[in-house]
Formats: C-alpha cells, structure tokens, sequence
C-alpha cells in the first residue's frame, strides 16, 4: 500500500540548517507530486511547500529563498533542506503525496497519504 | 493569499449528534477542497476530496458540500473515534491554505 516516511529531524541551532527526508513506497513516485506540511506544537497545519513530477517547486512565504525541495526519483525520496531556521521553525514536519482525483474526473487536487512526521525543533 | 476561517473553533457534541463544520474562502476556490481530522499524536487523514467526494474507507457519515467560497463538512451520527480537530485545506491556488482547525470534543 501507499506509505511515505519522513526522517531527519532534531534539534538545531537558530541560523542552522537541516535536511529532512522523505522516502516512499506502494506507487509510482516519479508521477507524484510531493508537499511538505508543517504543524507548531498544539496548533494548525501550515503548507510549507512542494515538488511537482518533473521538479518545479512551489513555497509558503513563510519560508521562501530559505527552504529548498529537491527529489530523487531513482530512491523514491523527497528532500526539505531547510536554511536559517529560527524558533518559529519549530515544527512537526509531515510529508504527504498529492493526488488528481482520477476516479470523478472532477480534476480536484488533495493530499491523500500522509507520513507520521519528524519533528524540528530550534533552540539555543 | 486565500485565508480560510473555519467555524466554530470549538464544537462539544455527544455520541449520536450531528454536527456541521464551516470553511469559508477570502476568494473562489473551484474543486480543490479537502477536509482532514487529525488525532494527537498522529498525522492528518483525508476525508473529503473535491468539496464532496468521499475518500475510499471513509465512513458514509461524513459529507461535504458548498461552492465558491462556502463549505460545509457534516458528520451524522458522532461515533467515540470522530473526536478530533478538523481541517479544511483549498488546493486551487498557491500557496496552499488550511483553515485554523475545528476541535470536536465530547
């Protein structure tokens, strides 16, 4: 079945940097494209960004000119590499894989299979 | 960016309620709505795709509807395993929003 997993997490410096992984099995993963979400202790979701099938990505505000997504389709796997982080980075961070609905033909895009998350967090 | 409030925040319900969440868009979103609940500790499970369709395993007492910049999700008949907070999320246009959560508690 459609399984995604996210490693790479810890603790990190304000200003340091990290790469997170993304590793996914059950599907054809070269087709998909892949997001990173992101969600503060005890609070909501933010969409961090994504890659799309052929490498074009997309980023919150929050985080452009900081973050990259890179892929490796030949590993199945997708990167967050993740620049100047500051506290407000401090997050549980999720991949998940987006979907076309291809059973409706209603042309909506969801996230569909989520990992369990790895978590960063940014302190001194 | 497309803002999404979602209403009410905080929803007490009992086992055998039907209860109705609201996602409402700054601007027009087409199909691309989703609804998710999420379990502490645990990450987000789609429920709803394209505004009303139901993701495969999910049980028929959760429904969505709405167009525009309104939307609804409503779960008939609370079972104990629907406590949980809620989110809608608009994937029309970048970058992609949730709402702030709806947490369905007892």
């Amino acid at each position: 079945q459609v399984q995604v997993a996210e490693s790479g997490g810890g603790l990190v410096k304000p200003g340091g940097s990290l790469r997170l992984s993304c590793t996914a099995s059950g599907f054809i993963f070269r087709h998909y494209y892949m997001n990173w979400v992101r969600q503060t202790p005890g609070k909501g979701l933010e969409w961090v960004g994504c890659i799309s099938n052929s490498g074009v990505t997309y980023f919150a505000d929050s985080v452009k000119g900081r973050f990259f997504i890179s892929r490796d389709n030949a590993r199945n796997s997708v990167f967050l590499q993740m620049n100047s982080l500051t506290v407000d980075d401090t997050a549980v961070y999720f991949c998940a894989r987006e979907v076309t609905d291809e059973v409706n033909f209603s042309g909506s895009v969801h996230l569909d299979s989520w990992g369990q998350g790895t978590l960063v967090t940014v302190s001194s | 960016d497309i803002q999404l409030t979602q209403s009410p925040s905080f929803l007490s319900a009992s086992v055998g309620d039907r209860v109705t969440i609201t996602c409402r868009a700054s601007q027009g979103i087409s199909v691309s709505l989703a609804w998710y609940h999420q379990k502490p500790g645990e990450a987000p499970k789609l429920l709803i795709y394209g505004v009303s369709f139901l993701q495969s395993g999910v049980p028929s007492r959760f429904s969505g509807s709405g167009s525009g910049t309104e939307f609804t999700l409503t779960i008939n008949s609370l079972q104990p395993e629907d406590f949980a907070t809620y989110f809608c999320q608009q994937l029309n246009t970048y970058p992609y929003t949730f709402g702030q959560g709806t947490k369905l508690e007892i």
